[in-house]
């Protein structure tokens, strides 16, 4: 089974700091993702990327970067946190796109 | 713009009656793919079925089938029999095609379903 891990269960983080938040897969997928979820809202896109080095923006990019310099990990950067980046982060990857996308168990951030 | 809409914020239904989860979307590209995804309340996603857009047959999973009416582009979750352990948030998503980002998903609003005794 693929597996998508995430490095912190909970996290709380000032306002200000600098957050990262870590997803690593363990089968050698292409492409992953990270969505924050918001109730009321869904899932929302904030980037993804299809190749090592490689990303794209999202839906809601603004206040977040990634990196990806390794196929197997994909982080999430909040260069300065806010307390409207409070929400659940979820990591996912996928192979094909008709196989669905698998994801990791989430990381509930909150920014005080 | 590609979009997801789910209207029904909540819904609950008898154990071991059926329950429609209600999905439309919109997309002007030709080739896209439909999900459905459960999340409990611990909060993984749990992949449930796919829906191609060019594929002729309703899509079936155990008790889970999708409803696609391409016309009305809806596709519909039905859930037969439901358990008490179906409780749960559903979310509908979509894979666009190539003009709206070939491998990215993009998500409803989701429906809490709750099934009672």
């Amino acid at each position: 089974d693929v597996k998508v891990t995430q490095s912190s269960r909970y996290l709380v983080k000032r306002t200000g700091e600098k957050v990262f938040l870590e997803c690593v897969q363990d089968m050698d997928h292409e492409n992953m993702f990270w969505y924050r979820q918001d109730p009321g809202l869904g899932l929302r896109l904030i980037y993804f990327s299809y190749d090592v080095k490689m990303k794209e923006k999202g839906d809601i990019p603004e206040g977040y970067s990634v990196s990806r310099e390794k196929k197997e990990r994909f982080s999430l950067i909040l260069e300065s946190a806010s307390t409207n980046q409070t929400s659940m982060y979820l990591c996912a990857s996928s192979l094909d796109s008709s196989y669905g996308y698998t994801f990791g168990s989430g990381t509930r951030l909150t920014v005080v | 713009a590609q979009k997801i809409t789910q209207t029904q914020p909540g819904m609950f239904v008898q154990e071991k009656e059926a329950v429609t989860l209600d999905c439309t979307y919109d997309t002007s590209d030709p080739s896209y793919g439909l999900f459905w995804y459960k999340q409990p309340s611990s909060g993984e996603m749990i992949f449930l079925i796919y829906q191609g857009s060019y594929d002729q047959q309703n899509a079936t999973e155990g008790r889970y089938s999708l409803n696609f009416q391409k016309a009305r582009k809806s596709a519909n979750l039905v859930i037969s029999a439901s358990q008490l352990g179906d409780s749960a948030m559903y979310f509908c998503a979509m894979r666009g095609g190539f003009s709206g980002g070939y491998n990215k998903l993009i998500f409803g609003a989701g429906t809490r379903l709750a099934v009672h005794p």
